[in-house]
């Protein structure tokens, strides 16, 4: 089946900074990605989808500028949290479509920012 | 918005047991998809239904599709402790290729 790879699976980082999350496509080619945030205890809720070569749309109440988006080739796209602060700890988990395969998802990655 | 509400939040039963979640939406969706997540992990697909009606089972888990496709259930028979774990609905829109995901079931099986 497709397979979606996310990197990494956990990142530690200081509030105020940057961190880029990165989700690949690894034997198929996704003109769309998905971005989700989990909170603990909750379930997924979808903030953007990614496209290739185009903006990103994102869902009602995600700040475009805090979350910036890009999907610059048809096996990547790049998730970053700029100044990051404590409350934008979660689960971020990416996923794609392929085919008869349906939606696949990446293992996430765990943000703490400190 | 479309959202898709899933009950009970949290179930703890005995091994053996049957138990059903559901998830209700007053939105129809094209197809409808259940998936369980284990902790730190992305959601693991069980299985998707695209037909109004429609039931598959896999193994002691039997999904079905409401007739409208609003909404959709899953029943587990002869629980076991390996079932334990979060099962989420998710569904498509009829309007958008994205999924949205139901509120989650909390599922627990005691030995």
């Amino acid at each position: 089946g497709a397979v979606v790879s996310q990197h990494p699976s956990w990142v530690i980082c200081k509030s105020g900074t940057s961190v880029k999350i990165e989700c690949r496509s690894l034997d198929f080619q996704a003109t769309t990605m998905f971005w989700y945030r989990q909170f603990p205890k909750q379930s997924l809720m979808l903030m953007a989808t990614s496209n290739e070569g185009s903006k990103a749309t994102y869902e009602q109440g995600v700040e475009k500028d805090k979350f910036l988006i890009n999907h610059a080739s048809l096996t990547l796209s790049t998730l970053t949290v700029t100044s990051a602060h404590p409350e934008d700890s979660s689960f971020y988990i990416c996923s794609s479509i392929r085919g008869s395969d349906g939606y696949t998802f990446g293992s996430g990655t765990r943000l703490t920012v400190v | 918005t479309q959202l898709l509400e899933q009950s009970p939040q949290f179930l703890s039963i005995q091994e053996g047991e049957n138990l059903t979640v559901y998830c209700n939406s007053s939105s129809v969706f094209s197809s409808l998809q259940w998936y369980r997540q284990e902790p730190g992990e992305g959601p693991v697909l069980l299985v998707t239904v695209v037909t109004g009606g429609e039931v598959k089972k896999l193994k002691r888990l039997t999904f079905q599709f409401g007739d409208a496709r609003k909404d959709s259930s899953l029943h587990i028979t002869a629980a076991q402790p390996g079932d334990t774990g979060l099962y989420l609905c998710a569904g498509e829109p009829s309007s958008a290729s994205k999924i949205i995901f139901g509120s989650g079931t909390r599922l627990s099986i005691r030995p």
